[in-house]
């Protein structure tokens, strides 16, 4: 069964302090792993599709890597306005079309 | 390009009511997905469609729910008669699936429902 797992789930960072959210997964045939955003009282917004270990993408202050068995959302010199809930997903080869979300890491970035 | 759009977004209604949700999903998008948020279980799948049809109804909580897609711009979820259980987020989102594609969802703003 595949399954996505995210830690931490609440993580606290000073203005500029930069750190890691984590997502580890197990999935049959990775077919992509997705990034979101979630602010408030709103939906998840994509930010970023990983295919294959290896693989960087970066957007301002974010940068999401993939290995075989985990990914990582690096945020660099965090701003407040990066607050946020941060999902990760996968889309494995025996779910055509449908992705498993794991619980999410909420980010607060304090001024 | 407009986004995911849903309809209405905040409901509140009284316990054993019919409650109808509405989606209109991006342009040119196959795939329909249906989720609810609560705090306790976070993003939860109910439904999603491919072509219009039903894929997978295994994230409907009960009989209480059901949910319809009559042509490629249009989607409902309904929940007769609704619980005080049934409180939360419910997100519509779409996708473009297909060899070479992505398969990224797209999430509407989300329906806000109360059950009293």
């Amino acid at each position: 069964e595949d399954q996505v797992t995210q830690s931490p789930e609440a993580l606290r960072l000073q203005e500029g302090e930069s750190s890691s959210l984590n997502c580890s997964y197990t999935v049959s045939g990775l077919r992509g792993l997705f990034w979101y955003r979630q602010d408030p009282g709103k939906g998840p917004e994509f930010l970023f599709t990983l295919y294959s270990a290896g693989e960087e993408k970066e957007k301002e202050r974010l940068k999401a890597t993939l290995t075989k068995k985990e990914s990582f959302l690096h945020i660099t010199a965090p701003k407040p306005e990066d607050s946020a809930t941060y999902l990760c997903a996968v889309h494995g080869s025996s779910n055509t079309g449908k992705l498993i979300f794991g619980q999410g890491t909420t980010l607060q970035v304090k001024p | 390009d407009a986004g995911v759009i849903q309809s209405p977004r905040h409901e509140v209604t009284e316990m054993g009511q019919e409650v109808t949700l509405r989606c209109k999903p991006i342009s040119g998008h196959d795939y329909l997905f249906w989720y609810r948020q609560t705090m306790m279980r976070g993003l939860e799948l109910l439904i999603y469609f491919n072509n219009n049809v039903p894929i997978d109804d295994s994230g409907m909580p009960e009989d209480r729910f059901s949910a319809k897609m009559p042509n490629a711009s249009f989607s409902t979820l309904k929940i007769q008669p609704s619980e005080p259980r049934d409180s939360a987020v419910y997100f519509c989102a779409s996708s473009r699936g297909g060899r070479g594609l992505g398969y990224e969802q797209y999430f509407g703003p989300g329906t806000r429902l109360t059950v009293t």
